[in-house]
Order: C-alpha cells, then structure tokens, then sequence
C-alpha cells in the first residue's frame, strides 16, 4: 500500500516563475493539506482539500492556490515566486472521516529553490 | 486557540541515556496531540498520538508520551537513546475546527553522541 506521493523531489526556479507540485494520497484518504517547512522551521499550514474544494486556509496570500481531483490527487501551484518561496513543500493526507484521531501521513516533500 | 511551544531547540544526549523532548500545549478544550518525526530529507512520520484516551501514550521506537493537564504538557521520553534516534521532533496539535488541521511547534533536534 503506498503512501503519499509527490513530484517532483526537487524543484530550481526563477524569481517570477510559476510551479505546480503534485501529491497523490495514501489509499483510501481523501482529504489532502498543504504545508510549507522554511529551513529550520515547523511545518506551516498552507490550506487543505476535500472533496475538491478548498476548506481551509492558512496564512498564505493568493498566490498560493491548490486543486483537488477526482481520484483526490491535489496539486499546489505557485505565481510570481518569491525567493522567500524556497522551502519543502509537504503534501499531508487523511481518512476524512477519521483523520482527526488518527493523524496525517506525510509525503517526503517537494524541495524548491527559488534563485 | 489551540497551539503548541517547543520548549528546547536543541537537545543533545548520549548513547543509552534517557531522553526528554518537552511540549506545552494551549487549548480551550481538551486537544489532540501527535509527535512526529522527520529525519534529513525526508518526510514526517507520526510516532504517538494522544485523543483523550490513556494519558500514558506508547509509540514507536520505544517512544512514549505523558498528557498532563494540569501543567499543560505533552513531554515526549524515552529510556534509552539510539544513534538512529538524531532527528527533528515536532509537538503538533490539532485545530478544533470543521477541518481539524494541525499546527506545529517549532521542532526540536535531538542529537545523540556515541
């Protein structure tokens, strides 16, 4: 049973660019969050996906927006990077329904660098 | 609303010596707390969790956590320390909201001298 998923390992961007980072969940999760990790740093929470809508969101500005699909993958795109947008980009997915007393599984991240 | 402090940046102990990783939670009501894991370049993995249940929580790898109420604690111990043990702990707790988030402390490295 595979857990989470995501690509690519390792990202180099431009200032200005745009990225898209991708996350597929553990069998049988649906709902999926977000989470950049700044170096030295706890995971901050980006927003979080069920059934394909943005529930919820962290303090992060517009540029940052998501998409849930149908089979629950989700994707984090980013605009106009920022060289403060370099970071690990963690993916985090849960059983909706039980996820609150169960935890996340977490992917190993997505590592952008902005230059 | 619900967070978490990290009491220590920096833990450092010896091979075979006990560890105590100190977490302080604040919450209105009575809150979900997880330790978690991560290890260079690579993702979280969730060693205990704790949801109202035993207030003596087992995990993995020997790791156990004590909720106490009255000091509004979550401290993460284990008798013995193991050079696989060097690695970054986060204190999380769960956010008492329609989505149940999570939020983090600010971790704490654990480095274990032979």
């Amino acid at each position: 049973d595979a857990g989470v998923t995501q690509s690519p390992t390792h990202l180099i961007k431009t200032r200005g660019q745009q990225v898209t980072l991708r996350c597929s969940p553990k069998s049988g999760h649906d709902t999926v969050s977000w989470y950049q990790q700044a170096l030295g740093q706890g995971p901050q929470f980006i927003f979080q996906y069920y059934e394909e809508e943005e529930r919820q969101r962290g303090n992060f500005p517009d540029r940052f927006s998501g998409h849930q699909f149908p089979n629950y993958s989700s994707e984090l795109n980013v605009n106009a990077l920022l060289l403060g947008d370099s970071a690990l980009y963690l993916c985090a997915s849960t059983d909706g329904a039980v996820g609150p007393f169960y935890g996340y599984t977490f992917g190993s991240g997505t590592r952008l660098t902005v230059v | 609303a619900q967070s978490v402090t990290q009491l220590d940046s920096h833990v450092s102990v010896s091979e075979g010596t006990p560890v105590l990783l100190r977490c302080n939670y604040s919450s209105s009501y009575s809150p979900s707390l997880f330790w978690y894991v991560q290890h260079p370049n690579k993702g979280l993995q969730l060693l205990l969790k704790y949801t109202s249940a035993a207030t003596l929580v087992k995990g993995i790898n020997g790791f156990e956590a004590e909720f106490k109420k009255s000091e509004t604690s979550f401290h993460l111990t284990k008798p013995s320390a193991h050079m696989s043990d060097a690695a970054e702990y986060f204190c999380v707790v769960r956010i008492l909201n329609n989505n149940n988030d999570m939020r983090f402390g600010a971790g704490t490295r654990l480095t274990v001298k032979p």
